[in-house]
């Protein structure tokens, strides 16, 4: 079965320190890969995608993914978070059947400490 | 402006008493889809469409129904509400094929009491 998997619920950063999210995706195939954050009573917004092509993806906000085939993973990184980065970032995936929805994993936490 | 609107926002209702969640888009897309977010388990599909009178079930289907009438609406229906249906729901909005990405409404937080 298609699977999304973010490890880690909650991670906590710096103002000013690098970022990490992992994620890793089960599909048979590779997938369409996307990046999502929520702020706070608010929607979810596209971060970044990748279809093909290019393994480093450049995003919104300062944001990057790099996709990787030999680890399954399309991890999402920042070099210097800013306090307005804390928000929940889902990974989501698409197998490209025309009607399977977007697969997301379970999110996961950011808190930045000043 | 491109955009999904989901109204209402914000709705506390008794079980039993039935409610419909609206959802429309502008931007002709014939793919949208509902999802339920619950914490810890990330969000959920509910139901989704792939155009017009073409609606099919989602990994979280029960208890709910959804119609499309008209391509830019995608209204969802909870005929009888129970409390295990309080979340936080969202629609979504793509062309086919899903590879561009969704356009997310703002989220309706529903509590049933």
């Amino acid at each position: 079965a298609q699977s999304v998997t973010q490890p880690d619920i909650h991670i906590t950063v710096s103002e000013g320190a690098s970022l990490e999210l992992r994620c890793n995706y089960s599909y048979g195939a590779t997938p369409y890969l996307f990046w999502y954050v929520q702020s706070p009573g608010q929607g979810l917004q596209l971060l970044l995608k990748y279809f093909s092509g290019d393994t480093l993806v450049q995003g919104i906000k300062g944001f990057e993914a790099e996709f990787k085939r030999s680890q399954s993973s399309f991890n999402l990184r920042k070099p210097s978070v800013h306090w307005s980065d804390a928000a929940e970032y889902f990974c989501a995936g698409y197998s490209g059947g025309g009607a399977d929805g977007l697969t997301f994993g379970k999110g996961t936490h950011l808190i930045i400490q000043p | 402006e491109a955009q999904v609107t989901q109204n209402p926002r914000y709705l506390i209702t008794v079980t039993g008493k039935k409610l419909t969640v609206t959802c429309s888009q502008n931007m002709n897309h014939e793919y949208m889809s509902w999802y339920r977010q619950d914490p810890g388990l990330g969000l959920r599909q509910i139901y989704y469409s792939m155009n017009v009178e073409v609606t099919d079930k989602g990994d979280v289907p029960e208890g709910y129904k959804v119609s499309r009438k008209e391509k830019r609406n995608f209204p969802l229906i909870l005929e009888s509400p129970s409390p295990n249906q309080t979340s936080l729901y969202f629609c979504a909005s793509s062309f086919v094929g899903g590879n561009y990405g969704y356009t997310f409404g703002s989220g309706t937080r529903l509590t049933v009491v």
